[in-house]
């Protein structure tokens, strides 16, 4: 299955500024999907990204919040913009991997603190 | 649209016995149905997946689940529980095709000595 590497794994930001999220995959993938995962809850999907084209994002996500790169097709990022502690969550993404139909393979995760 | 609803956001067994882990589904089109396992403070780890294949599907670990298109549910069991196996169990539906993954609410086990 892909590997994916994101970065950084964890870190603690100060309230009204930004943390980029990086992730990159050892393979091509098409789709990569950005998830939160709030404290003690499950992951809710903030938006899906697709190589070349604007991020299509969930209800209740907004770009200027979260905007998303994506480059090319191994690597996106995510930001967290203008942070208050209800952003303290994890942040996951996410590819379907084309070696594993209908196989979706997660990174380990940003944990984000914000105080 | 899809939904996934985890019966039991706490389950307790002792080492040794059954895992029965509850998962009812709501999806407009054949879903693909996954489960996946996530240990403290780390990401999420594929344990099993039914893709309209075989209905009864064998993972990791030696889990397994039953597609049940009668009753919308993909409950996943293992026989024998091992300390190894506590952590928090989510359930996902999927349409595939690069759509969305869409997720319970999550199970966490604990396994009594």
């Amino acid at each position: 299955s892909a590997v994916i590497s994101q970065k950084p794994s964890r870190d603690i930001c100060q309230r009204g500024t930004s943390l980029t999220i990086q992730c990159q995959v050892d393979s091509q993938v098409t789709m990569m999907f950005w998830y939160r995962q709030q404290p003690g809850q499950s992951l809710t999907l903030i938006a899906t990204a697709n190589q070349g084209s604007e991020a299509t994002y969930e209800s209740g996500f907004v770009i200027d919040k979260f905007p998303i790169s994506r480059p090319n097709l191994t690597f996106s990022t995510l930001t967290v913009s203008n942070l208050s502690p209800e952003d303290s969550s994890i942040y996951l993404c996410s590819v379907e991997d084309r070696r594993e139909p209908i196989g979706y393979t997660f990174g380990s995760g940003t944990r984000l603190t914000v105080v | 649209a899809q939904s996934v609803t985890q019966l039991g956001s706490h389950v307790s067994v002792s080492e040794g016995a059954l895992v029965l882990l509850r998962c009812n589904y709501s999806s407009s089109v054949p879903p693909y149905l996954f489960w996946y396992v996530q240990y403290p403070n780390q990401g999420l780890q594929l344990l099993l997946k039914y893709t309209s294949a075989a209905t009864l599907v064998k993972g990791i670990n030696g889990f397994e689940a039953e597609f049940k298109k009668s009753e919308t549910s993909f409950h996943l069991t293992k026989p024998s529980a091992h300390m190894s196996d506590a952590a928090e169990y989510f359930c996902a539906v999927s349409a595939g095709g690069y759509q969305k993954v869409t997720f319970g609410t999550g199970t966490k086990l604990q396994v009594i000595p």
